[in-house]
């Protein structure tokens, strides 16, 4: 079945750093988004993604949706500590109902 | 709106029982999700719905599980029996729409309901 490649799988950092991950897949993707998941909850939305080449941001994040529109990056600038938590990358193939897949996560921890 | 409601919020019981999970999908979205996550599989979709007629149930693993939508605003995931490779955190999601057109048609996340089968 189609599979997304995210990452990296885990990152530790200081707090102030920017951090970058990323996501790919084999087949052409029609729609991107990034998710971030705290310890307990449900994964929440950051940022959508719905055309090739499209640079968003929110706050301190950034996302692009590539132009081969196989991936997608997330950057975070200045981290900080409450940045904790795993993010992660959704994709709906095209051709597909609209069903998301999702990619393996990528756990961010922040040093204070 | 509250958001997606999910209850209980953690399970535990033994195996052989039978679990049942539910969701209270944000009013106005049609569409509702179940989802289950686990570290080896990450999230993976089991089964959705669409104005309460399930639609794809590829994702379900076995003849354990169901699923049922009897109304707009609750949705059940059964598990009967039960096993220890169950244990897993269960999301219910839901969005006004399947095509996602713009950020009003993606998926909102309930909480989960965690469930340990001993």
């Amino acid at each position: 079945g189609q599979q997304l490649n995210q990452s990296p799988q885990s990152m530790f950092i200081q707090e102030g750093e920017d951090v970058s991950m990323n996501c790919t897949s084999s087949s052409i993707f029609n729609t991107w988004l990034w998710y971030k998941q705290d310890p307990g909850e449900g994964p929440v939305l950051l940022i959508a993604l719905y055309k090739a080449g499209e640079l968003t941001s929110n706050g301190r994040l950034t996302a692009q949706f590539g132009i081969t529109r196989k991936d997608s990056f997330l950057n975070i600038s200045a981290s900080i500590p409450s940045d904790v938590g795993i993010y992660f990358c959704a994709g709906q193939p095209i051709g597909n109902t609209g069903k998301l897949i999702f990619g393996q996560g990528t756990t961010l921890q922040v040093k204070p | 709106d509250a958001g997606v409601i999910q209850s209980p919020r953690h399970e535990v019981t033994e195996m052989g029982q039978e679990v049942t999970l539910r969701c209270k999908p944000i009013s106005g979205h049609d569409y509702l999700f179940w989802y289950r996550q686990t570290m080896m599989r990450g999230l993976e979709l089991l089964i959705y719905f669409n104005n309460n007629v399930p639609i794809d149930d590829s994702g379900m693993p076995e003849d354990r599980f169901s699923a049922k939508m009897p109304n707009a605003s609750f949705s059940t995931l059964k598990i009967q029996p039960s096993e220890p490779r169950d244990s897993a955190v269960y999301f219910c999601a839901s969005s006004k729409t399947m095509w996602t057109s713009d950020s009003t048609d993606t998926q909102y996340f309930g909480p989960g309901t965690r469930l340990t089968v001993l």
